[in-house]
């Protein structure tokens, strides 16, 4: 079983819709998670950080945290064109040396 | 957000030569980096933590004598690829810790070996 999982998509949303990403993880010891954008030939951009069970909303971007099932995942509201990316989840492995192991990334395209 | 820089962008460089990568955290100081590399369609393997004025930790089954990684100050990180062969060719993304334990990344360099 990997340490963290995505689905790779492609996941297609139209322009305006709601788009869901979701992330699954391996460490029941696991604090901390983290949802980056990594356009195309780009390097990932730090989108959200959660911490504690519960929603986490930033302007369009509500991350969701849930240590019981060991998911996370993020929601787009109003998604547009230029969200189109792929999203990374990546969690702490590592307390101490603050490793983080990433997923594989989920391809999000959003269709005008 | 923190802004961290890399150098060059982009290398091209004959195999069996030696390239140099320079990462540098512009507003803050990091005391730990890392270093990633990325093959294409795949995601981000991290190849080691640089540590400021400590050896570098290297992940299992990186060669420590390949990828020389040496973080003089607190601002910069530099990674040596030795010897570059074609199958070094990558992109190369570094990462610094800010003093909320997030990371960011740099804009990546992207290695090719003729």
């Amino acid at each position: 079983q990997k340490e963290v999982e995505q689905n790779s998509g492609p996941l297609s949303v139209p322009e305006g819709a709601i788009a869901s990403l979701n992330c699954t993880y391996s460490d029941r010891g696991s604090q901390s998670f983290f949802w980056y954008r990594q356009y195309s030939g780009k390097s990932p951009e730090l989108i959200m950080s959660i911490y504690s069970n519960g929603d986490k909303e930033d302007g369009r971007f509500t991350a969701q945290l849930n240590k019981a099932s060991q998911y996370v995942s993020l929601l787009i509201r109003d998604s547009q064109p230029s969200d189109s990316a792929t999203y990374l989840c990546a969690v702490l492995r590592d307390q101490g040396a603050q490793k983080l192991v990433f997923g594989q990334g989920t391809r999000l395209t959003i269709n005008p | 957000g923190a802004v961290v820089s890399q150098h060059p962008s982009r290398v091209i460089c004959k195999s069996g030569t030696s390239v140099k990568i320079e990462c540098r955290s512009l507003d803050f100081q990091a005391t730990t980096m890392f270093w990633y590399r990325q093959f294409p369609k795949q995601s981000l393997m991290l190849m080691a933590t640089s540590n400021e004025g400590s050896k570098a930790t290297y992940e299992q089954g990186v060669e420590k004598d390949k990828f020389l990684i040496n973080h003089a100050s607190l601002t910069l990180s530099t990674l040596t690829v030795t010897s570059a062969h074609p199958e070094d060719s990558s992109f190369y993304i570094c990462s610094a810790l800010d003093y909320h334990y997030e990371q960011y990344f740099g804009p990546g360099t992207r290695l090719t070996v003729t």
